[in-house]
């Protein structure tokens, strides 16, 4: 089985401009979570999608949205980009059967995101 | 809320020798999964590990065994015989079993490096 994909790997962008990641979760996968991982505040949950709903949210503010389609695949879009939103946006997703029960989160390569 | 603690930082350790990653952690739960993730350079979480709240057993894989004790609230990681494709940055974490909070905490990370 193919792993978790994400697109872009590598991004760079000016304050103020937006941007868009793409996640390709494992087949079969329903659940898909974003995390952002920086030197300072290490890896922290952004949001989870499961069947096209989001689940839950992290404290993060509204300029960071995301998405999920019909085929699992994600997307995570971050507006008006301040540089603080330099990071690895990692995404995960998992063989839940419902929301309501976890199971183990499969990450992918990332997408380093570089705010000039 | 849940916390991590992985009070080790930065590990160097000459190859062959064994290194122990301490994780303690903080619910009120009762039912829980812990996880061990490693982060190579290039950035992929790579899931090594789950560990169930009601199972204490220990587990071995190969070089790698894991020490659960609910009693101290710990589940350290052993490498045994290090290689240099062990040095990585190592990620413990915790997850509710149930419930519609999917969001993993993670600790900080140890950082290894291990020398030829």
């Amino acid at each position: 089985k193919a792993g978790v994909t994400q697109t872009p790997r590598y991004l760079i962008k000016t304050r103020g401009q937006q941007v868009t990641l793409s996640c390709s979760p494992i087949s079969g996968h329903r659940s898909v979570s974003w995390y952002q991982q920086t030197p300072g505040q290490g890896l922290q949950f952004l949001f989870e999608y499961f069947s096209e709903t989001q689940r839950n949210k992290g404290n993060f503010p509204g300029r960071f949205s995301g998405r999920q389609f019909s085929n699992s695949r994600s997307e995570m879009n971050v507006s008006t980009l301040e540089l603080g939103d330099s990071a690895l946006y990692l995404c995960a997703s998992s063989h839940k059967r419902t929301s309501e029960y976890q199971e183990t989160q499969y990450f992918g390569p990332g997408t380093r995101l570089l705010v000039l | 809320a849940q916390k991590v603690t992985q009070a080790q930082t930065e590990i160097s350790v000459v190859e062959k020798e064994d290194v122990t990653l301490d994780c303690v952690y903080e619910t009120r739960d009762t039912t829980y999964y812990l996880f061990w993730y490693k982060q190579p350079p290039s950035g992929e979480l790579v899931f090594l590990i789950r560990r169930n709240s009601f199972d204490e057993q220990n587990e071995i894989s190969g070089r790698y065994s894991w020490n659960f004790q609910k009693s101290t609230s710990s589940f350290n990681f052993t490498i045994t015989a290090s290689q240099v494709v062990d040095s990585a940055v190592y990620f413990c974490a915790l997850i509710l079993l149930t419930g519609a909070n999917s969001k993993l905490t993670f600790g900080k990370g140890i950082t290894l490096s291990v020398r030829p």
